[in-house]
């Protein structure tokens, strides 16, 4: 058990819908981090929030949006669904100051959410 | 364009040998590395890591070793066991830390018994 747990692990929706997955980090981690990882690709990172405040972005799309609330969960929000947005999608957190130090710190991953699209 | 490459999708190894996983990176900013473990169902677990300032780090039987000029490292497991049947994720990050991790695409290790 990461301590990293993600709701729901499973979810299935209609094109041009909207969802929300939510993540909770590991006890005392300030960084929180989603990734998406498709069929035939690898993890492909998202966007990562610290302290609530959004610290790194990658390959999100403008249909997907994140925020993380005082309590330090986090939640992903992806609207106007497409086939191609199933994915698993992972939650990670880290102990990351979110600034560029070496602090060799690792991600602890959740079980991720299952999304499929139909 | 992938920046971090594991161009080995699976690898079939007989229990008690020598397994190799390699990954190559084209980011020369790329300055630490880490490999992930994944099994079906379950979320990726950090396995081991090294920092660019060293060539090789240990840990049990898991060796990472790194070569800066070549832009290619390797993840060495002795003896290989069939518990270490998994996906192995290659992963590499600017500045120090685990921000905004960049994966490979995995390599799926079967351990033959």
């Amino acid at each position: 058990d990461s301590g990293v747990t993600q709701t729901p692990k499973h979810l299935i929706t209609a094109t041009g819908q909207r969802v929300t997955l939510r993540c909770s980090p590991r006890s005392g981690d300030l960084s929180v981090y989603w990734y998406q990882q498709s069929l035939d690709q690898g993890l492909q990172f998202l966007i990562q929030y610290y302290n609530g405040e959004e610290r790194a972005k990658g390959n999100i799309l403008e249909r997907f949006s994140a925020q993380q609330f005082p309590d330090l969960h986090s939640e992903l929000n992806l609207s106007s669904l497409e086939l191609g947005d199933s994915a698993l999608y992972f939650c990670a957190s880290s102990d990351g100051t979110g600034q560029m130090t070496n602090l060799n710190t690792e991600a602890f991953f959740g079980q991720g959410t299952r999304l499929t699209v139909v | 364009d992938q920046q971090v490459k594991q161009n080995s999708p699976s690898l079939s190894v007989q229990e008690g040998r020598i397994s190799i996983l390699n990954c190559d990176y084209t980011n020369s900013m790329f300055d630490y590395f880490l490999w992930y473990k994944k099994y079906p169902a379950e979320g990726p677990t950090f396995l081991i890591s090294i920092s660019s300032i060293k060539d090789k780090n240990e840990d049990g039987r898991f060796t990472v070793f790194l070569n800066k000029s070549a832009k290619h490292l390797s993840l060495h497991i002795v003896p290989s066991q069939p518990g270490d049947s998994a996906v192995y994720f290659c992963a590499a990050s600017v500045g120090g830390g685990a921000d905004g991790l960049t994966f490979g695409k995995g390599t799926h290790l079967i351990i033959q018994p």
